[in-house]
């Protein structure tokens, strides 16, 4: 089953970049990676897909190597309520079970 | 956007009763799946439902049983609550995988058992 790896924790200073990594090194040729942020055990919130190329959107950009083996999220200027635990999400392959790294807790510090 | 509706938020249930949990999605999206979530444990899928009265097993779906009669509604059973089954439950509808349509996700239902 494909699976994603991301570090348990990250902090990251207010107005900067922040940097969320993830592996996913078992993802088929047409499955897209999905980024969702859950706040206080609400229900995750969207952010960001893609299948190949990097995306940009209002909220944030997604860096996707060009083996599609690993991407970064980037929140361009990180402020207090980007604080959560985000979760890159995939496919396994051939299958429609969408699975879940343990998620990366992103503390933005004032 | 996606809508994912779940029927409580919060419910507290005793060990031994048999708990229904009901997810409604607005999207008629052909895929739903249930998930809990503990702390330390990330999400985990219970159970998937990829066409009305299809389902298939998650990775743990031991104490727990679903029904999709409707497209729309994907219902979680607890045949007999037990305390550890006291988690946050997730609800989700998706797309078919591959199609880059969004995955939308309900508020969650913390459920208690005593």
């Amino acid at each position: 089953d494909a699976k994603t790896t991301q570090p348990p924790s990250m902090d990251c200073a207010e107005g900067r970049a922040a940097n969320l990594p993830c592996n996913h090194s078992t993802i088929s040729g047409n499955e897209y990676v999905y980024w969702y942020r859950q706040i206080h055990s609400q229900g995750p919130q969207y952010i960001i897909h893609g299948l190949k190329n990097n995306e940009t959107n209002e909220m944030a950009s997604l860096i996707i190597t060009e083996d599609r083996k690993s991407s970064t999220l980037i929140l361009p200027h990180a402020t207090l309520r980007d604080t959560a635990v985000y979760y890159c999400i995939v496919t396994t392959s051939g299958t429609y079970k969408y699975i879940f790294g343990t998620g990366t807790r992103l503390k933005v510090l004032a | 956007d996606v809508k994912v509706t779940q029927s409580s938020r919060y419910l507290v249930k005793r060990t031994g009763e048999k708990v229904f949990l009901e997810c409604v999605q607005d999207m008629d999206h052909e895929n739903m799946f249930w998930y809990r979530q503990d702390p330390g444990l990330g999400l985990r899928l219970i159970y998937f439902s990829y066409d009305v009265k299809m389902k298939e097993k998650g990775d743990i779906p031991e104490g727990y049983s679903v029904s999709r009669e409707k497209k729309e509604r994907f219902s979680l059973i607890l045949e007999s609550a037990s305390t550890n089954q006291t988690s946050m439950y997730l609800c989700a509808s998706s797309p078919p995988p591959g199609t880059g349509g969004l995955i939308g996700f309900g508020p969650g239902t913390r459920l208690t058992v005593t």
